[in-house]
Protein backbone atom coordinates (compact mmCIF):
# COMPACT_ATOMS: atom_id res chain seq x y z
CA UNK A 1 0.00 0.00 0.00
CA UNK A 2 1.59 3.09 -1.06
CA UNK A 3 2.26 5.52 2.04
CA UNK A 4 1.32 9.17 0.79
CA UNK A 5 1.84 12.22 2.92
CA UNK A 6 0.57 15.61 2.21
CA UNK A 7 1.76 18.96 4.35
CA UNK A 8 0.47 20.80 5.40
CA UNK A 9 -2.82 19.29 5.85
CA UNK A 10 -4.35 22.90 5.80
CA UNK A 11 -3.10 26.51 4.86
CA UNK A 12 -4.81 29.66 5.81
CA UNK A 13 -3.23 32.49 3.28
CA UNK A 14 -4.60 36.33 2.29
CA UNK A 15 -5.23 37.22 -1.20
CA UNK A 16 -2.50 38.04 -3.61
CA UNK A 17 0.13 35.64 -1.17
CA UNK A 18 1.87 32.34 -3.06
CA UNK A 19 1.92 29.49 -1.16
CA UNK A 20 3.45 26.16 -2.10
CA UNK A 21 2.59 22.53 -0.27
CA UNK A 22 4.53 19.19 -0.62
CA UNK A 23 3.50 15.88 -1.64
CA UNK A 24 5.67 12.98 -0.62
CA UNK A 25 5.51 9.52 -1.91
CA UNK A 26 7.60 6.61 -2.20
CA UNK A 27 10.20 6.90 -4.99
CA UNK A 28 10.62 3.22 -5.96
CA UNK A 29 8.85 1.31 -8.83
CA UNK A 30 7.17 5.55 -9.65
CA UNK A 31 5.45 5.91 -12.76
CA UNK A 32 3.30 9.00 -12.76
CA UNK A 33 2.26 11.72 -9.90
CA UNK A 34 -1.54 13.25 -10.01
CA UNK A 35 -2.67 16.25 -8.69
CA UNK A 36 -6.66 17.37 -8.34
CA UNK A 37 -7.81 20.09 -7.17
CA UNK A 38 -11.39 19.49 -4.85
CA UNK A 39 -13.58 22.74 -4.32
CA UNK A 40 -16.67 22.34 -1.49
CA UNK A 41 -19.55 20.47 -3.11
CA UNK A 42 -17.60 19.82 -6.54
CA UNK A 43 -15.96 16.96 -7.60
CA UNK A 44 -12.20 16.74 -7.91
CA UNK A 45 -10.74 18.12 -10.97
CA UNK A 46 -7.30 16.96 -12.75
CA UNK A 47 -4.65 19.55 -12.59
CA UNK A 48 -1.39 17.69 -13.79
CA UNK A 49 0.20 14.83 -14.62
CA UNK A 50 3.26 14.49 -14.24
CA UNK A 51 6.03 11.48 -15.00
CA UNK A 52 9.15 12.91 -15.56
CA UNK A 53 11.93 13.52 -12.83
CA UNK A 54 12.51 17.36 -13.03
CA UNK A 55 9.25 17.57 -15.05
CA UNK A 56 7.43 21.12 -14.28
CA UNK A 57 4.41 22.06 -15.70
CA UNK A 58 2.03 25.02 -15.28
CA UNK A 59 -1.36 26.28 -15.68
CA UNK A 60 -2.15 29.48 -15.34
CA UNK A 61 -0.66 31.11 -11.75
CA UNK A 62 -0.50 27.05 -9.96
CA UNK A 63 2.76 25.28 -10.89
CA UNK A 64 4.14 22.06 -9.86
CA UNK A 65 7.41 20.19 -9.85
CA UNK A 66 8.53 16.56 -9.35
CA UNK A 67 11.14 14.72 -8.06
CA UNK A 68 11.22 11.06 -8.56
CA UNK A 69 14.60 9.96 -7.18
CA UNK A 70 13.45 11.59 -3.43
CA UNK A 71 10.09 10.74 -3.82
CA UNK A 72 8.14 14.59 -3.48
CA UNK A 73 6.07 16.83 -5.63
CA UNK A 74 5.42 20.46 -4.77
CA UNK A 75 2.35 22.48 -6.02
CA UNK A 76 2.70 26.23 -6.21
CA UNK A 77 -0.11 29.27 -6.52
CA UNK A 78 1.39 32.51 -7.09
CA UNK A 79 -0.61 35.45 -6.19
CA UNK A 80 -3.76 33.76 -4.35
CA UNK A 81 -7.77 34.66 -5.08
CA UNK A 82 -10.44 33.61 -3.01
CA UNK A 83 -11.25 30.90 -6.12
CA UNK A 84 -8.18 29.03 -5.20
CA UNK A 85 -9.60 27.86 -2.16
CA UNK A 86 -10.02 24.20 -2.46
CA UNK A 87 -8.42 20.80 -0.91
CA UNK A 88 -5.55 20.01 -2.99
CA UNK A 89 -4.85 15.77 -3.59
CA UNK A 90 -1.83 14.44 -5.00
CA UNK A 91 -1.95 11.10 -6.16
CA UNK A 92 1.18 8.87 -7.11
CA UNK A 93 1.06 6.00 -9.54
CA UNK A 94 3.31 2.83 -8.51
CA UNK A 95 3.12 -0.51 -8.76
CA UNK A 96 0.38 -0.60 -10.71
CA UNK A 97 -1.54 1.07 -7.44
CA UNK A 98 -2.40 4.53 -7.35
CA UNK A 99 -3.66 6.18 -3.93
CA UNK A 100 -4.41 9.97 -3.02
CA UNK A 101 -3.02 11.70 -0.19
CA UNK A 102 -4.98 13.50 2.06
CA UNK A 103 -4.90 16.45 0.70
CA UNK A 104 -3.61 19.90 1.43
CA UNK A 105 -6.79 22.50 2.23
CA UNK A 106 -5.99 25.78 1.36
CA UNK A 107 -8.37 29.06 2.84
CA UNK A 108 -7.36 31.94 0.90
CA UNK A 109 -9.07 35.23 2.72
CA UNK A 110 -10.01 38.25 0.71
CA UNK B 1 -19.58 15.22 -24.13
CA UNK B 2 -21.21 13.89 -21.20
CA UNK B 3 -19.55 13.63 -18.29
CA UNK B 4 -19.18 10.88 -15.53
CA UNK B 5 -22.92 9.93 -14.19
CA UNK B 6 -23.61 8.62 -10.83
CA UNK B 7 -26.64 7.10 -9.73
CA UNK B 8 -28.24 7.74 -7.10
CA UNK B 9 -27.26 11.29 -5.89
CA UNK B 10 -28.02 10.58 -2.44
CA UNK B 11 -29.82 7.74 -0.32
CA UNK B 12 -30.51 6.98 3.04
CA UNK B 13 -30.50 3.43 4.56
CA UNK B 14 -30.52 1.64 7.58
CA UNK B 15 -28.09 -0.52 9.21
CA UNK B 16 -27.96 -4.32 7.96
CA UNK B 17 -29.42 -3.48 4.67
CA UNK B 18 -27.55 -3.37 0.96
CA UNK B 19 -27.21 -0.98 -1.79
CA UNK B 20 -26.17 -0.99 -5.39
CA UNK B 21 -24.30 2.34 -7.04
CA UNK B 22 -24.05 3.04 -10.47
CA UNK B 23 -21.46 4.69 -12.57
CA UNK B 24 -21.60 5.65 -16.29
CA UNK B 25 -18.22 6.36 -17.34
CA UNK B 26 -17.58 9.07 -19.98
CA UNK B 27 -18.20 7.35 -23.63
CA UNK B 28 -15.32 5.73 -24.70
CA UNK B 29 -13.71 5.18 -21.23
CA UNK B 30 -12.57 2.16 -20.34
CA UNK B 31 -11.07 2.55 -16.44
CA UNK B 32 -13.58 2.90 -13.70
CA UNK B 33 -12.21 3.42 -10.37
CA UNK B 34 -13.86 3.89 -7.17
CA UNK B 35 -13.30 6.08 -3.75
CA UNK B 36 -15.21 6.25 -0.58
CA UNK B 37 -14.47 9.86 1.36
CA UNK B 38 -15.64 10.40 4.93
CA UNK B 39 -15.61 13.29 7.21
CA UNK B 40 -11.71 13.82 8.21
CA UNK B 41 -10.18 11.48 5.39
CA UNK B 42 -9.10 12.21 2.41
CA UNK B 43 -10.04 9.46 -0.71
CA UNK B 44 -9.44 6.05 0.35
CA UNK B 45 -9.41 3.69 -2.66
CA UNK B 46 -11.92 0.71 -3.34
CA UNK B 47 -11.40 -0.96 -6.53
CA UNK B 48 -10.60 -0.81 -10.21
CA UNK B 49 -12.11 -1.70 -13.42
CA UNK B 50 -10.64 -1.83 -16.63
CA UNK B 51 -12.14 -3.83 -19.70
CA UNK B 52 -14.83 -5.69 -17.37
CA UNK B 53 -11.57 -6.96 -15.36
CA UNK B 54 -11.38 -6.12 -11.82
CA UNK B 55 -7.15 -4.55 -11.60
CA UNK B 56 -7.05 -3.06 -8.52
CA UNK B 57 -8.42 -3.84 -5.04
CA UNK B 58 -8.37 -1.21 -1.81
CA UNK B 59 -8.02 -2.44 1.98
CA UNK B 60 -11.79 -2.36 2.27
CA UNK B 61 -14.36 -5.66 3.99
CA UNK B 62 -15.78 -8.20 1.17
CA UNK B 63 -18.76 -6.60 1.87
CA UNK B 64 -17.38 -3.99 -0.51
CA UNK B 65 -17.87 -5.66 -4.47
CA UNK B 66 -18.15 -3.94 -7.90
CA UNK B 67 -18.13 -4.81 -11.30
CA UNK B 68 -18.09 -3.28 -14.55
CA UNK B 69 -20.13 -4.79 -17.79
CA UNK B 70 -19.65 -4.61 -21.29
CA UNK B 71 -20.33 -0.94 -21.59
CA UNK B 72 -17.85 -0.04 -19.38
CA UNK B 73 -20.47 1.05 -16.56
CA UNK B 74 -19.79 0.09 -13.15
CA UNK B 75 -21.43 -1.04 -10.36
CA UNK B 76 -20.74 -1.43 -6.70
CA UNK B 77 -22.68 -3.08 -3.80
CA UNK B 78 -21.99 -2.88 0.05
CA UNK B 79 -23.93 -5.44 1.77
CA UNK B 80 -25.41 -5.23 5.72
CA UNK B 81 -24.40 -1.97 5.89
CA UNK B 82 -22.99 -0.48 8.83
CA UNK B 83 -23.16 3.13 9.96
CA UNK B 84 -19.47 3.65 9.66
CA UNK B 85 -20.22 2.98 5.89
CA UNK B 86 -21.75 6.49 5.49
CA UNK B 87 -19.86 8.36 3.24
CA UNK B 88 -19.64 10.32 -0.15
CA UNK B 89 -18.57 7.53 -3.09
CA UNK B 90 -16.84 8.60 -6.03
CA UNK B 91 -16.47 7.33 -9.01
CA UNK B 92 -13.95 8.00 -11.97
CA UNK B 93 -13.00 6.99 -15.56
CA UNK B 94 -10.36 7.22 -17.66
CA UNK B 95 -10.14 6.38 -21.29
CA UNK B 96 -7.03 3.80 -20.30
CA UNK B 97 -5.49 2.73 -17.97
CA UNK B 98 -3.03 4.93 -15.43
CA UNK B 99 -1.25 7.63 -16.36
CA UNK B 100 -4.71 8.70 -17.68
CA UNK B 101 -6.12 11.41 -15.88
CA UNK B 102 -9.40 10.64 -13.96
CA UNK B 103 -12.69 12.20 -14.51
CA UNK B 104 -14.66 12.25 -11.29
CA UNK B 105 -18.40 11.83 -11.28
CA UNK B 106 -20.74 14.13 -8.55
CA UNK B 107 -20.59 11.31 -6.02
CA UNK B 108 -23.12 9.40 -4.56
CA UNK B 109 -24.09 10.37 -0.90
CA UNK B 110 -24.56 7.45 1.44
CA UNK B 111 -26.03 7.84 4.72
CA UNK B 112 -26.83 4.89 6.96
CA UNK B 113 -29.27 5.17 9.66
Amino acid sequence: ILNVEQSPQSLHVQEGDSTNFTCSFPSSNFYALHWYRWETAKSPEALFVMTLNGDEKKKGRISATLNTKEGYSYLYIKGSQPEDSATYLCAPYNNNDMRFGAGTRLTVKP
Amino acid sequence: KAGVTQTPRYLIKTRGQQVTLSCSPISGHRSVSWYQQTPGQGLQFLFEYFSETQRNKGNFPGRFSGRQFSNSRSEMNVSTLELGDSALYLCASSANVDPDVLTFGAGSRLTVL
